[in-house]
């Protein structure tokens, strides 16, 4: 089945340093889907990319869609305090070549992320 | 405002008993997930419903059971047969079709089980 590799595990940064994350699939993905988990906390979605070569924003948030569509980034610029928790990226498990999703999502291990004041 | 509430936030029980955990989503969503997040470790899928009376295993159902008799909610139990029920439970919903795959994700419910 489809596996998400998300690298680095974990990282520790300073205040105002900048993040840099990715994500690489085995298959093709139609769209690649960026969350962050505070702690205790349930997932949020940050960014959705639906288009391979994409480039999104979200305030310092940053994603691009890979345009092999087998590989996503996120970057953070800026990084503070509340920055920390863990960073997740997800792809579609089942949706077909015309584009329709049956819901289920692959998702990576992970970013842990410190970021020391 | 439109979400998923999950029910409670905190849970304790007794090794052997069932409990049940409580899922709600007004956002008129389709399809609806359980997943379970050890420390430190990424989400797997426990069980998903993709309609109302249908759901199907995910990875680690063994232990779990749901029920979706309404578009609005999908209980989920844990069993006394789950061997190692403590961990945060989350709930996700999401609509399906043509380009959607989003979910969106309840607060979580922490089980706690001595």
């Amino acid at each position: 089945g489809q596996q998400l590799n998300q690298s680095p595990q974990s990282m520790f940064i300073q205040e105002g340093e900048d993040v840099s994350m990715n994500c690489t699939s085995s298959s093709i993905f139609n769209t690649w889907l960026w969350y962050k988990q505070d702690p205790g906390e349930g997932p949020v979605l940050l960014i959705a990319l639906y288009k391979a070569g994409e480039l999104t924003s979200n305030g310092r948030l940053t994603a691009q869609f890979g345009i092999t569509r087998k590989d996503s980034f996120l970057n953070i610029s800026a990084s503070i305090p509340s920055d920390v928790g863990i960073y997740f990226c997800a792809g579609p498990s089942n949706q077909n070549a015309g584009g329709t999703s049956y819901g289920k999502l692959t998702f990576g291990q992970g970013t842990i992320l410190t970021v020391h004041p | 405002d439109g979400g998923i509430t999950q029910s409670p936030k905190y849970l304790f029980r007794k090794e052997g008993q069932n409990v049940t955990l409580s899922c709600e989503q007004n956002l008129n969503h389709d399809a609806m997930y359980w997943y379970r997040q050890d420390p430190g470790q990424g989400l797997r899928l426990i069980y998903y419903s993709q309609i109302v009376n249908d759901f199907q295993k995910g990875d680690i159902a063994e232990g779990y059971s749901v029920s979706r008799e309404k578009k609005e909610s999908f209980p989920l139990t844990v069993t006394s047969a789950q061997k190692n029920p403590t961990a945060f439970y989350l709930c996700a919903s999401s609509i399906i079709g043509q380009g959607a795959s989003e979910q969106y994700f309840g607060p979580g419910t922490r089980l706690t089980v001595t």
